[in-house]
Parts: structure tokens; C-alpha cells; sequence
């Protein structure tokens, strides 16, 4: 079990559905990611919320909005996704302060795109 | 951002003591090491942090020479279940952090 929640675990979408996916943090992290994994590939930075506002987006297609609802929640909205999407997103938060930059992942979202 | 390189893979037996190195040659002053395992559909786990000299705790050592330029992970007695890559980041302290993975390190524990 982790610290860091992500629903739902598996999402199957067409191209043309919309669809969102969820993680949530009790820890009070002020810092919250969204990462994108490939198989046999190293997770890749999407997007970073420091204290509730997006503070990186790494040129990541607009067919994905993050959304930061509170200090404890982060969505990933999906849009006219494409199958090369179809990917495991993970969620990870961290401290936010001095000296601690431990990351904490969630065990992440297998989305696959039909 | 510090660029990490790591072997690509390794193999141990079981209960042999592992070392991992990480070379990260252009540090900054104020990052940290940190060291992650993952499993196969897992989140990657935070396994231990450091700036300088060495550090363990009840999973892992990190040694960190004086001049920060690679640093490495000692796995004791590894089991089967250490099975997993190993991911070196580098990181400045303090706030949100952009935190890129390398490769990794693919570690196969044998019987």
C-alpha cells in the first residue's frame, strides 16, 4: 500500500471519450507530479503543482489538463487521447521543504487507449 | 539539471551484498541523491536520500564521495524479492523539484 492513492487502477478509452483520473494525498505535501511511463521505460515528467498552482508543464499535448482542486487532490482530465497514450500514469507528492525531496508515487493508473 | 548514467543492468545472487553506482558529474551545490526501486506496475519507492559522506538506513547504505560526482547504492544480502530497477535522481532541495529519471538499473537477483 502506498500513501499516495490513484483511481481508478485500470481505464479503458476510445479516442473519442473523456475521462479523468484521480490521486489523492494525506501526508500535507505541497508539491504534487504527474508522471507518464512506458513499458520498460523510465517514468517521464508531465506536469508539477506546488502549492495548488501549476508550476511545470512539460510541453505535454493539450488532449491532457491537469487540475489541482485542493492541496490534497490532483486530476489528470483526458481528452482525445491517442493509443500511442496508452501508458501507466503515475501521481507521486513530496514535502515541499527544505531538504526533503523524497518523491512519494502512487502505484498509478493503467490507462489504455482504443 | 544533473544528468545521471547508471549501468543498464546487473545480476547478483542471492544474499550477496550489491553495489550500484551513479555518475552525476555536473551536481550543483545544493542537490540532494536520492534512490528509488520499482516494481514491475508499481509507483517507484523512495529508498534513501543524501548529500554528502554516507548514509544508511534499514534497506540501504548511500556513500557519497567528497567531490558528489557519483554516488552509490549498497543493497545488504540481497533477496529474491530486490528483483526491480533502481532509479539514481538528483535533486535541489527545498519547494517542488523537477525531477527527471535516467534509465535506471535493472537488477536480477538469482537463486
Amino acid at each position: 500500500d502506498t500513501e499516495v492513492t490513484q483511481t481508478p487502477k485500470h481505464l479503458v478509452m476510445g479516442m473519442t471519450n473523456k475521462k479523468s483520473l484521480k490521486c489523492e494525498q494525506h501526508m500535507g505535501h505541497r508539491a504534487m507530479y504527474w508522471y507518464k511511463q512506458k513499458a520498460k521505460k523510465p517514468p517521464e515528467l508531465m506536469f508539477v503543482y506546488s502549492y495548488e498552482k501549476l508550476s511545470i508543464n512539460e510541453s505535454v499535448p493539450s488532449r491532457f489538463s491537469p487540475e489541482c482542486p485542493n492541496s490534497s487532490l490532483l486530476n489528470l482530465h483526458l481528452h482525445a487521447l491517442q493509443p500511442e497514450d496508452s501508458a501507466l500514469y503515475l501521481c507521486a507528492s513530496s514535502h515541499g521543504g527544505q531538504e526533503i525531496i523524497a518523491l512519494h508515487f502512487g502505484n498509478g493508473t493503467r490507462l489504455t487507449v482504443t | 539539471l544533473a544528468k545521471t548514467t547508471q549501468p543498464i543492468s546487473m545480476d547478483s545472487y542471492e544474499g550477496q551484498e550489491v553495489n550500484i553506482t551513479c555518475s552525476h558529474n555536473n551536481i550543483a551545490t545544493n542537490d540532494y541523491i536520492t534512490w528509488y526501486q520499482q516494481f514491475p506496475s508499481q509507483g517507484p519507492r523512495f529508498i534513501i536520500q543524501g548529500y554528502k559522506t554516507k548514509v544508511t538506513n534499514e534497506v540501504a547504505s548511500l556513500f557519497i564521495p567528497a567531490d558528489r560526482k557519483s554516488s552509490t547504492l549498497s543493497l545488504p544480502r540481497v533477496s529474491l524479492s530486490d528483483t526491480a530497477v533502481y532509479y539514481c535522481l538528483v535533486a535541489p532541495s527545498g519547494g517542488y523539484q523537477k525531477v527527471t529519471f535516467g534509465i535506471g538499473t535493472k537488477l536480477q537477483v538469482i537463486p
